[in-house]
């Protein structure tokens, strides 16, 4: 299995720009996708093969990688994008999509 | 629009099983693959297994491996999550959630079934 490791917490100014890291080795040889979890909902796909956006996921999302890291960066953050955001990939053997990142809590200030 | 729809929540004791379903609708059940999410109370999000409707192959995540059985069945597009020899460490929310092959993502998900595992 693999580890993907996110920072716990950040925050944001309205209509300001924030960028959340995933790290992991899987992430050298796979893409990342983006979750993002509004309390009492599940989860949403926001971001998948690097930088596709699932229809209705507005342009403000998008994602990046460069190594063994994988960004999703919201630009102009607005008051409902506060949620808490998990990356996923595949676990070291490329089996499957079995590793999901320890989530990052965004806070809109 | 695509929806997955779960079964309602469960309180079980210990030692007990617990199958949910997730019933499909508006796409081909056997074009994605289904996958189980588990998400304990205030916690993140652990992968499970998957299930591919289209031949049943199954793939468990070491953790559950042993405990967890994935099954689909077609007739009713319906998918299906057993863990058994339930603890306390089981209660949490469980999710489905479908991914296109030609996607590295989990596109669409279910709106999940809390379980409460307590004697």
């Amino acid at each position: 299995s693999s580890e993907l490791t996110q920072d716990p917490a950040v925050s944001v100014a309205l209509g300001q720009t924030v960028r959340i890291t995933c790290q992991g080795d899987s992430l050298r040889s796979y893409y990342a996708s983006w979750y993002q979890q509004k309390p009492g909902q599940a989860p949403v796909l926001v971001i998948y093969a690097k930088n596709s956006r699932p229809s209705g996921i507005p342009d403000r999302f998008s994602g990046s990688s460069s190594g063994n890291t994988a960004s999703l960066t919201i630009t102009g953050a607005q008051a409902e994008d506060e949620a808490v955001y998990y990356c996923n990939s595949r676990d070291s053997s490329g089996n499957h999509l079995g590793v999901f990142g320890t989530g990052t809590k965004v806070t809109v200030l | 629009e695509v929806q997955l729809v779960q079964s309602g929540a469960e309180v079980k004791k210990p030692g007990a099983t617990v199958k949910i379903s997730c019933k499909v609708s508006e796409y081909t059940f056997t074009d994605y693959y289904m996958h189980w999410v588990q998400q304990t109370p205030g916690e993140g999000l652990e992968w499970m297994g998957l299930v591919d409707p289209a031949d049943g192959e199954t793939i468990y995540a070491e953790k559950f491996q042993g405990r967890v059985t994935i099954t689909a069945d077609t007739s009713t597009d319906t998918a299906y999550m057993e863990l058994s020899s339930l603890r306390s460490e089981d209660t949490a929310m469980y999710y489905c959630a479908v991914q296109d092959p030609s996607n590295d993502a989990f596109d669409i998900w279910g709106q999940g079934t809390m379980v409460t595992v307590s004697s």
